[in-house]
């Protein structure tokens, strides 16, 4: 039982050039988050998804796109990467809202030059 | 915009003392949910407390939460080195889809 898996743990983007955090979980949850970790601001909110095929906006959504197909899948798409998007990008996953501890990956570090 | 504002944003203390953090945020809950992050690493969740619950235990873990105050307590009692880690409060709202709202955190450092 893996939990919930991000890909890649670091990387480094030029301005301009798009990409995709990966994020995967094997514990059959619905509900799955993005956020964004900057120092001194706490984590927030990018996007979320209460089930496979529906998704919504968080706190901070612009420049994110997301996608639910799958139960197990949610993908973070940077389509035009900006140095405002240099942070810690964490996954979260919960069985549903209400009541549920959340399961979080390990972060990926993502440096915006 | 932060919900939870964790109160000291830091605090040192030594092997064996207990360590309190204080929690408040602005807006009805479901429940309050506490975080412990230690450097670099992902978020781990320690202890979840419902909006009709006032105290829970969970080992050296002791949360309270008031929401007439709209605030939250933890208490880690004895606290070890290996304690030391940042430790988030996050709500989960009352209404149509919930999600976390996390606050700034509390870097705790226990000394040996």
């Amino acid at each position: 039982n893996a939990g919930v898996t991000q890909t890649p743990k670091f990387q480094v983007l030029k301005t301009g050039q798009s990409m995709t955090l990966q994020c995967a979980q094997d514990m059959n949850h619905e509900y799955m988050s993005w956020y964004r970790q900057d120092p001194g601001m706490g984590l927030r909110l990018i996007h979320y998804s209460v089930g496979a095929g529906i998704t919504d906006q968080g706190e901070v959504p612009n420049g994110y796109n997301v996608s639910r197909s799958t139960t197990e899948d949610f993908p973070l798409r940077l389509l035009s990467a900006a140095p405002s998007q240099t942070s810690v990008y964490f996954c979260a996953s919960s069985p549903q809202g209400g009541g549920y501890g959340y399961t979080f990956g390990s972060g990926t570090r993502l440096t915006v030059v | 915009s932060q919900q939870g504002e964790e109160d000291p944003q830091a605090l040192s203390i030594q092997e064996g003392e207990n360590a309190t953090m204080n929690c408040s945020y602005k807006t009805s809950i479901n429940n309050l949910q506490w975080y412990r992050q230690n450097s670099g690493r992902g978020l781990v969740h320690l202890i979840l407390i419902r909006s009709n619950e006032r105290e829970k235990h969970s080992g050296r873990l002791r949360v309270t939460l008031d929401t007439s105050k709209k605030s939250s307590s933890l208490l880690i009692t004895a606290s070890r080195a290996a304690d030391t880690a940042s430790y988030f409060c996050a709500t989960e709202g009352d209404s149509g889809y919930s999600t976390l709202t996390f606050g700034k955190g509390t870097m705790l450092l226990v000394s040996p």
